[in-house]
């Protein structure tokens, strides 16, 4: 299985909104509703912010929101701030009972 | 709050076995799944397979071939730990390797810091 494709960057101004697409097959985000998301900052962790397609972690802005239509899931900031600026990552379970991540998308905050 | 922690050399000679083992706190080894990730320096992140309680284990489908039949992922529940074995590495080998735990809906709630571990002689 291959990994999950997602653009290399994305950039937007200050208080726009930007969309990072994450595109599997029906074998994994197609096939499952178990799509989630990352942020990770240079040096860190990555730090979960999107599971199950379009749920928050307790205690996350409601910037950030999930979605999925057919093979594609889908990453949304809005409301872009310069601490959004970072590497985002999406994962799906997949039909081998494995996790596939995507090749990560770069986020610029103009 | 779980918290998980890598530990291990920093510094493996090429050809030679990295090891590297994760403790679980602030809560019990005997649910869930637990994982390990690689990062390459300046890459993606790169899931290698995960293990329960009880041993059963699922490595990456792909992984290449060379590197899934080097790794091994082993738990200990009595002393809250799971491990990693990668044997005959190579400079590619090199990364910040990070445990995690994967929770509900097969996300990965709680991460590791990371540990990187570089491959020279």
């Amino acid at each position: 299985q291959s990994a999950l494709t997602q653009p290399a960057s994305v950039s937007g101004s200050p208080g726009q909104s930007i969309t990072i697409s994450c595109t599997g097959t029906s074998s994994d985000v197609g096939g499952y509703n178990y799509v989630s998301w990352y942020q990770q900052h240079p040096g860190q962790a990555p730090k979960l912010i999107i599971y199950a397609v379009n749920n928050r972690p307790s205690g996350l802005s409601n910037r950030f929101s999930g979605s999925k239509s057919g093979n594609t899931a889908s990453l949304t900031i809005s409301g872009l701030q310069a601490e959004d600026e970072a590497d985002y990552y999406c994962s799906s379970y997949a039909t081998t009972d494995t996790l596939l991540f995507g090749g990560g998308t770069k986020v610029t905050v103009l | 709050q779980v918290q998980l922690q890598e530990s291990g050399p920093g510094l493996v000679k090429p050809s030679e076995t990295l090891s590297l083992t994760c403790t679980v706190s602030g809560g019990s080894i005997n649910s869930y799944y637990w994982s390990w990730i690689r990062q390459p320096p300046g890459k993606g992140l790169e899931w290698i397979g995960f293990i329960s309680h009880s041993g059963d284990t699922n490595y990456s489908p792909s992984l290449n071939p060379s590197l899934k039949s080097r790794v091994t992922i082993s738990v200990d529940t009595s002393k809250n730990q799971f491990s990693l074995r990668m044997n005959s590495v190579t400079a590619a080998d090199t990364a910040v390797f990070y445990c995690a735990r994967v929770g509900n809906y097969k996300r990965i709630d709680y991460w590791g810091q990371g540990t990187l571990v570089t491959v020279s002689s």
